[in-house]
Parts: C-alpha cells; sequence; structure tokens
C-alpha cells in the first residue's frame, strides 16, 4: 500500500518557467514531509522540507506548500533551469515515538528544455 | 568530503554468494539509517542505528541480511546468500540524532547485482 504517491512519472517544463511537482499522502499521522532531488547512478540530495505546523516554506527558487485537509504537497521551483532536470522525490515521516524512517513516493522525473 | 561516504560503489556478485557493504556517515551524525532502492521505485527503509543500537528493521529485512554499527561510527550492510531479487542500490543516510524531525542526508549509494 503506498502511502506517499506522486502521480505523474514525468514532468517537461521549459527553461525559465514554474514547475510544479506533487505529492499525496494517506497516512495523517505523517507531520514533517521532504523532497530529494536524484541523478542517476547517485544518491538522494536533500532539497527542502516542511513541518505539518506550516503550510509553506521556501528557499531560493524552492517552495514547498502543504495542505493538510487535502493531505498534499507541491514542490515549485521558479525559474526552472536545465540543472534542474533529475527525478524528485517526495517522503514522509510519521509522528510521535522513535519512528524515525522516511516513506518515498515513487518519483516524478522532471526535464527542463532550453 | 564531509558527506556520507559508501563503498563499494558497484558490486557484481554470484547468485549465493555472501556480500558486505560499508557506510561511513557524516562526522557527528548519531543516526544511521539503511536504504533499498529498486528500478522505478522511491528508496524504501531497511533498519536504523542511533549510535550502535539498531533500533528498528523493516520487514523487508530478511534473516539473510545483518547489519551493524560497532562503534557507532560505521555501519556495515552483509547479505548471506543472495539472490537475484537482492539486486538494488542500496542507499545510506545519517542525520544528527538530535530531534525528531531532521534531515537525512544520503550517500552515493552502492550497486548490487546478482547473476
Amino acid at each position: 500500500d503506498q502511502q506517499v504517491k506522486q502521480n505523474s512519472p514525468s514532468l517537461s517544463v521549459q527553461e525559465g518557467r514554474i514547475s510544479i511537482l506533487n505529492c499525496d499522502y494517506t497516512n495523517s499521522m505523517f507531520d514533517y514531509f521532504l523532497w530529494y532531488k536524484k541523478y542517476p547512478a547517485e544518491g538522494p540530495t536533500f532539497l527542502i522540507s516542511i513541518s505539518s505546523i506550516k503550510d509553506k516554506n521556501e528557499d531560493g527558487r524552492f517552495t514547498v506548500f502543504l495542505n493538510k485537509s487535502a493531505k498534499h504537497l507541491s514542490l515549485h521551483i521558479v525559474p526552472s533551469q536545465p540543472g534542474d532536470s533529475a527525478v524528485y522525490f517526495c517522503a514522509a515521516s510519521l509522528s510521535g515515538g522513535s519512528n524515525y524512517k522516511l516513506t518515498f513516493g515513487k518519483g516524478t522525473l522532471l526535464t527542463v528544455n532550453p | 568530503d564531509t558527506g556520507v561516504s559508501q563503498d563499494p560503489r558497484h558490486k557484481i556478485t554470484k547468485r549465493g554468494q555472501n556480500v558486505t557493504f560499508r557506510c561511513d556517515p557524516i562526522s557527528e551524525h548519531n543516526r544511521l539509517y539503511w536504504y533499498r532502492q529498486t528500478l522505478g521505485q522511491g528508496p524504501e527503509f531497511l533498519t536504523y542505528f542511533q549510535n550502535e543500537a539498531q533500533l528498528e528493521k523493516s520487514r523487508l529485512l530478511s534473516d539473510r541480511f545483518s547489519a551493524e554499527r560497532p562503534k557507532g561510527s560505521f555501519s556495515t550492510l552483509e547479505i548471506q546468500r543472495t539472490e537475484q531479487g537482492d539486486s538494488a542500490m542500496y542507499l545510506c543516510a545519517s542525520s544528527l540524532g538530535l530531534i525528531r524531525q531532521e534531515t537525512q542526508y544520503f550517500g552515493p549509494g552502492t550497486r548490487l547485482l546478482v547473476l
């Protein structure tokens, strides 16, 4: 059962435009969310995170929005650059106890065209 | 380089052989995690350590898998009697271990191919 879902396997965007990557989750006990970027043959690189007490977090060109009632988060990249082309993973962790594991979606391949 | 390092980066083995991977976390990171990623999937949690204590293991970690972190620094993941289904990217991550909501930083991974 996929608790974190990234329903778009791929997304293609023109350089300079906005990229919007979406993520849905089913477990209401998730309270911390992260986005990672992954290039082929490399490990995931942390991009940005958000706690469930917030609905927005911004870092440079990257902004993450969290809608708890809809169990939905999105990553906005503005402006998109060719170097942003990679697989983007949404991840979530559960609240409470000593449960620190991350649950990942399957990823979205972003292609930014020059 | 002060990031998470993993060794080897690639491993090809024959079915039935044992393999061992090493992970060196970021210095002073108390928590260390192992994940496995197969084609078309996101990373899946295997196990994690708080210092030298292994505190959680996924059901994915069969009895052929064993992980250690003997002195709370580097960690090893051993797979005994490898099977073709073990072919995957094995990822190690670490975090400070001070609060619950922490960023996990990943290494480059070890890609295992079982023939």
